[in-house]
């Protein structure tokens, strides 16, 4: 059964250093999805994705993210100067109707 | 979105059926609602989803009401791989054009053995 995959599957780095978290979503999909959930809170909606551009976006999806789909596969999501607050599990979707999520990637800012 | 109202967490027995009680008394016509789970921290996964009717996949059945303001996930037998947190999500229509999905707190099951 096809699956998203999120790569690295537990990233550390120092407050103030760029990340770049890849996710690829099931091949026939065509709306990509970032979530995030800090530890003991709730799965919180990032930026949704479409015909490559932003098709929405949430309060927490500030000038510090962006996102790309450099290639035919890959979805990326870059933080550009982490912050401590921004230490949590990040989750890549994808969607032809249901979102189906990818198994995370745990983002630790030192 | 409508919210919905879930019990923070569950028990079941081994074997029994599970049945994950949901409340959108607000939900209006064009919207759906979800299931989701979420086992330990690895990412929800889908279960099953329904407007008015009805449903049963492979993995459980979703109860609506008539009037559309509750409903009702039921694992007919439940194992101890179910333990998750499960979440009803109420969304405007089926397609990926309408966005983001809303998680609550959602229902701690417990499976026990």
């Amino acid at each position: 059964e096809p699956e998203v995959t999120q790569t690295p599957s537990h990233q550390v780095t120092q407050m103030g250093q760029e990340v770049i978290l890849r996710c690829v979503p099931i091949s026939n999909h065509l709306y990509f999805y970032w979530y995030r959930q800090i530890l003991g809170q709730k799965v919180e909606f990032l930026v949704s994705f479409y015909n490559n551009e932003i098709s929405e976006k949430s309060e927490i999806f500030d000038d510090q993210f962006s996102v790309e789909r450099p290639d035919g596969s890959n979805f990326t999501l870059k933080i550009r100067s982490t912050k401590l607050e921004d230490s949590a599990m990040y989750f890549c979707a994808s969607s032809a109707g249901e979102q189906f999520f990818g198994p995370g990637t745990r983002l630790t800012v030192l | 979105d409508a919210k919905t109202t879930q019990p923070p967490s569950m028990d079941c027995a081994e074997g029994r059926a599970a049945n994950l009680p949901c409340n959108h008394s607000t939900i209006s016509g064009n919207e759906y609602v979800y299931w989701y789970r979420q086992i330990h921290s690895q990412g929800p996964q889908y279960i099953i989803h329904g407007l008015k009717n009805n449903e049963t996949n492979e993995m459980a059945s979703l109860i609506i009401t008539e009037d559309r303001k509750s409903s009702t996930l039921i694992l007919p037998h439940a194992t101890l791989r179910d333990t998750a947190v499960y979440y009803c999500i109420v969304k405007k229509g089926r397609g990926s054009t309408l966005g983001r999905l809303y998680f609550g707190r959602g229902t701690q099951l417990t499976v026990w053995p």
